[in-house]
């Protein structure tokens, strides 16, 4: 069956560093690939999107990687920020609408 | 624009008890989405739909029916309602696109049901 992996455990780094969440997915050959912001409470958030033929996507501190042969990709958040505190999610979407999600990764900036 | 409203955003529920989750978009989406969220499993796809008169099950259909009564409305309906059914479900819509900007989505506040 399809999966989706994330890091279940909470990252800590600490403000300035860069932020690195992996996705990594089996048994499915998505479309595209997003990253979502979710905070507690709160419905998720949009941030990237990038096509299975794309390698790299930037968006200000941002930036997404997809590897459609290792199956992965790598979120970055660079100059991170603790307002960047939040658990992220990763989802894949096929050409006939479907997207599913990851279970997500908490990301924790300490001042 | 309200973007994406669903309701009601709490519900206690007696196990069997029948109820339905609204949806409405005003964005002019093509594709809609129900999801459930429960602590550790992320966000698990229960139906969807990518066009006005379709809709597709997705990873967890079972107890769940949905409608999409037109482009804006898609309504979930738990039938007899069980405990593992409390959860907090978020309904989602997108453009559908494939190409161009992409299948942007965007989510609901969420409905935060508890079945008793």
């Amino acid at each position: 069956s399809q999966k989706i992996e994330q890091n279940s455990e909470a990252l800590n780094i600490q403000e300035g560093k860069t932020a690195t969440l992996t996705c990594n997915y089996t048994n499915y050959s998505p479309a595209y690939l997003q990253w979502y912001r979710q905070d507690p409470g709160r419905g998720p958030v949009f941030l990237l999107l990038i096509r299975e033929n794309e390698k790299e996507k930037r968006k200000e501190r941002l930036k997404v990687t997809f590897d459609t042969t290792l199956k992965q990709s790598l979120f970055h958040i660079t100059a991170s920020q603790p307002a960047d505190s939040a658990t992220y999610l990763c989802a894949l979407g096929n050409q006939g609408g479907k997207l599913i999600f990851g279970q997500g990764t908490e990301l924790s900036v300490k001042p | 624009n309200a973007g994406v409203t669903q309701t009601p955003k709490f519900q206690v529920l007696k196990t069997g008890q029948s109820m339905t989750l609204q949806c409405a978009q005003d964005m002019n989406h093509n594709s809609m989405y129900w999801y459930r969220q429960d602590p550790g499993m992320g966000l698990r796809l229960i139906y969807y739909s990518a066009s006005e008169g379709t809709t597709d099950k997705g990873e967890v259909p079972n107890g769940y029916n949905v409608s999409r009564l037109n482009k804006r409305e898609f309504s979930l309906r738990l039938e007899s309602a069980a405990p593992s059914q409390t959860s907090v479900y978020f309904c989602a819509s997108g453009t559908g696109e494939m190409l161009g900007s992409g299948n942007t989505i965007y989510f609901g506040e969420g409905s935060w049901l508890t079945v008793v």
